[in-house]
């Protein structure tokens, strides 16, 4: 079975820096998708980034970016000039490409605090 | 807003009661999730129905159990509630089994 484990229950960055949550998974898949969703004090769960395992390249959606390394299973979320509308629980989830497993599994959640 | 509906938002009830959570997924999708949000086990998925059928079992209980009718809503039974199926517990749904799954807002359910 899959597992994805965040190290960091919780992290803290000033307003304007640049902040990496961690995330680490184990699978014995080569086809996957991973994610990072956001969950702001209002609980509605959103999607941030997301990452195709076949992709080299890392993703990135305007001040989020991803660092995948798929030998070492770590996929970690960079926030640059982190923004006060920031502060969430982030969580880091893996999707088999299998079809029938579209399930996500996910790790337990980093809280992110913005100081202003 | 995600197009995910689900109601209602929150509900109290007492222990042994049984309770009914709605979900409607977004227009045009036909794959329906539902995942429980809680303090001590986190985020774990529960049941997947795809176009009325069900996809794929997680860790659900026996005193739960779910539906998704012929219009796509679907429903999330809970019976013989304990103190601790208190959570938040979540809709998603996508177009497809292998497209992104849009999340709702929750039904924070509180057993007493």
């Amino acid at each position: 079975a899959q597992t994805v484990t965040q190290s960091q229950p919780e992290m803290s960055v000033q307003e304007a820096e640049t902040v990496t949550l961690s995330c680490t998974y184990d699978t014995s898949e080569s086809d996957y998708y991973l994610f990072w969703y956001k969950q702001p004090p209002s609980r509605q769960m959103i999607l941030v980034i997301r990452q195709e395992a076949y992709k080299q390249q890392n993703a990135t959606e305007n001040r989020f970016s991803v660092n995948f390394q798929k030998a070492a299973k770590s996929f970690s979320l960079k926030i640059s000039d982190s923004q006060l509308g920031d502060a969430a629980m982030y969580f880091c989830a893996y999707r088999s490409a299998f079809q029938g497993a579209q399930k996500l599994v996910f790790g337990q959640g980093t809280r992110l605090t913005i100081n202003p | 807003d995600s197009g995910v509906t689900q109601t209602p938002k929150h509900l109290i009830t007492a222990t042994g009661q049984r309770v009914t959570l709605r979900c409607s997924p977004r227009s045009g999708d036909l794959s329906v999730y539902w995942y429980q949000q809680s303090l001590d086990q986190g985020l774990q998925f529960l049941i997947q129905y795809y176009n009325g059928e069900e996809r794929a079992k997680g860790n659900i209980l026996e005193r739960f159990s779910a539906q998704q009718f012929p219009d796509l809503h679907s429903e999330l039974n809970l019976s013989s509630l304990e103190l601790g199926d208190s959570a938040l517990y979540f809709c998603a749904s996508s177009e497809d089994t292998d497209t992104e799954a849009f999340f709702g807002q929750g039904t924070r359910l509180t057993v007493v």
